[in-house]
């Protein structure tokens, strides 16, 4: 079974600043990757996402990832945050060509942006 | 366009009283999950569908029952409400694998 780490439940960082919210995962399989932001009291939306092709994701709002293969990780990050940016994320890992498609959830990071 | 619409927004239950939460997507996604997210628990799969009148247990499927007997709705039933079953549940669709999550805002539900 798949599953998802989060590794940091909390990141505080300054406006302006670069930062860097971790995710691995472990499957046996091949495997789709996603990031979702959650805004306090609404559902989450979709970051960004890979499938396949190149490593290197973009996303909305200036996100990007890079899948690491051999590492089994998926790191988000931004060269420069806005408060904006406050929000709970949540890696997600979806199984390729299972039944159902179910997708697995991290148990999220909240990123706190101060000014 | 809507996209995916949950009812209610908020609840309070009293242990062992029952409940349906309704979701609805406009998008003629095939597949629907409901989740529920707990602090530091990330989001948990409860139930999922992949078509009109089918269901499947996800990770936490007790306490809880599903319909789907139309594309567009999936229910989620609690048919003894317990104290555990406190939480934000949030419905989601999906069109095709590898497509991303389509989220509602989510239900707030109390059981005290």
């Amino acid at each position: 079974a798949q599953s998802v780490t989060q590794l940091d439940s909390q990141v505080p960082v300054f406006e302006e600043a670069p930062v860097e919210l971790r995710c691995n995962y472990s499957s046996s399989v091949s495997v789709y990757l996603f990031w979702y932001v959650q805004y306090p009291n609404q559902g989450l939306q979709l970051l960004l996402k890979y499938l396949s092709g190149s490593t290197l994701v973009k996303g909305i709002n200036g996100f990007e990832a890079e899948f690491n293969k051999s590492q089994t990780s998926f790191h988000l990050r931004k060269p420069s945050v806005h408060i904006s940016d406050t929000a709970e994320y949540f890696c997600a890992v979806s199984r390729a060509n299972t039944g159902g498609f179910k997708t697995i959830f991290g148990a999220g990071t909240r990123l706190f942006v101060k000014a | 366009n809507a996209g995916v619409t949950q009812t209610p927004k908020f609840r309070v239950l009293k242990t062992g009283q029952s409940m349906t939460l309704l979701c609805a997507q406009d998008m003629n996604h095939e597949y629907m999950y409901w989740y529920r997210q707990d602090p530091g628990m990330g989001l948990r799969l409860i139930h999922y569908s992949v078509g009109e009148g089918t269901t499947a247990k996800g990770e936490v499927p007790d306490g809880y029952n599903v319909s789907r007997l139309k594309k567009q709705n999936f229910l989620l039933g609690l048919e003894s409400a317990a104290p555990s079953q406190t939480s934000v549940y949030f419905c989601a669709s999906r069109s095709q694998e590898g497509s991303p999550l389509h989220f509602g805002n989510g239900t707030r539900l109390t059981v005290t």
